[in-house]
């Protein structure tokens, strides 16, 4: 069964923290995504990655950074956690999307920033 | 501006009825994805659609692809309680990139 896993299905953390949210999968797929889904505004790319140590922007990216130092793993971090970024922040991996292939997600983790 | 614009936003209905969910863009997209997404869970993959008015069915649940590659619509039929859930639809962006719709909630009421 293929899988994306993402570390914790719920944070609560203070406001200023640094924090790292993780997700590995295990279908050797090149191309992993961070979105972040609000009430009302949907699922928004914060970044993706196509290739190890590869990353780009995605729609929203202020604040946030990304790490892909192996294939399976990548990793959201938010610099200096604030009230905005509380959100349902979900993980995507895919083989190519520009074929129209699936895109795998985690269970997705909600953050609360306090 | 949304790229993909999904109506109803909300819809109830009662058990055994049918129901249509639309999605619809100015853009022509190669190919567009429906998933379903659950409370608490992350989307899952329902159907992709490629050619220019294509119909796919999925036991009770039917999708069309516009004619000109820029709009959806999925069909329930008899509506289950399990079939409760977010519909997204997505489209190809360019890039590798997939630009989602803000979804349409559907709930089936027993």
């Amino acid at each position: 069964d293929v899988k994306v896993t993402q570390s914790s299905r719920y944070l609560v953390k203070r406001t200023g923290e640094k924090v790292f949210l993780e997700c590995v999968q295990d279908m050797d797929h090149e191309n992993m995504f961070w979105y972040r889904q609000d009430p009302g505004l949907g699922l928004r790319l914060i970044y993706f990655s196509y290739d190890v140590k590869m990353k780009e922007k995605g729609d929203i990216p202020e604040g946030y950074s990304v790490s892909r130092e192996k294939k399976e793993r990548f990793s959201l971090i938010l610099e200096s956690a604030s009230t905005n970024q509380t959100s349902m922040y979900l993980c995507a991996s895919s083989l190519n999307p520009g074929l129209g292939t699936e895109a795998f997600f985690g269970q997705g983790t909600r953050l609360t920033v306090v | 501006t949304q790229l993909l614009e999904q109506s109803p936003q909300f819809l109830s209905i009662q058990e055994g009825e049918n129901l249509t969910v639309y999605c619809n863009s100015s853009s022509v997209f190669s190919s567009l994805q429906w998933y379903r997404q659950e409370p608490g869970e992350g989307p899952v993959l329902l159907v992709t659609v490629v050619t220019g008015g294509e119909v796919k069915k999925l036991k009770r649940l039917t999708f069309q692809f516009g004619d000109a590659r820029k709009d959806s619509s999925l069909h329930i039929t008899a509506a289950q309680p399990g079939d409760t859930g977010l519909y997204l639809c997505a489209g190809e962006k360019g890039n590798n990139r997939l630009a989602f719709g803000k979804g349409n909630q559907v709930v089936v009421i027993p």
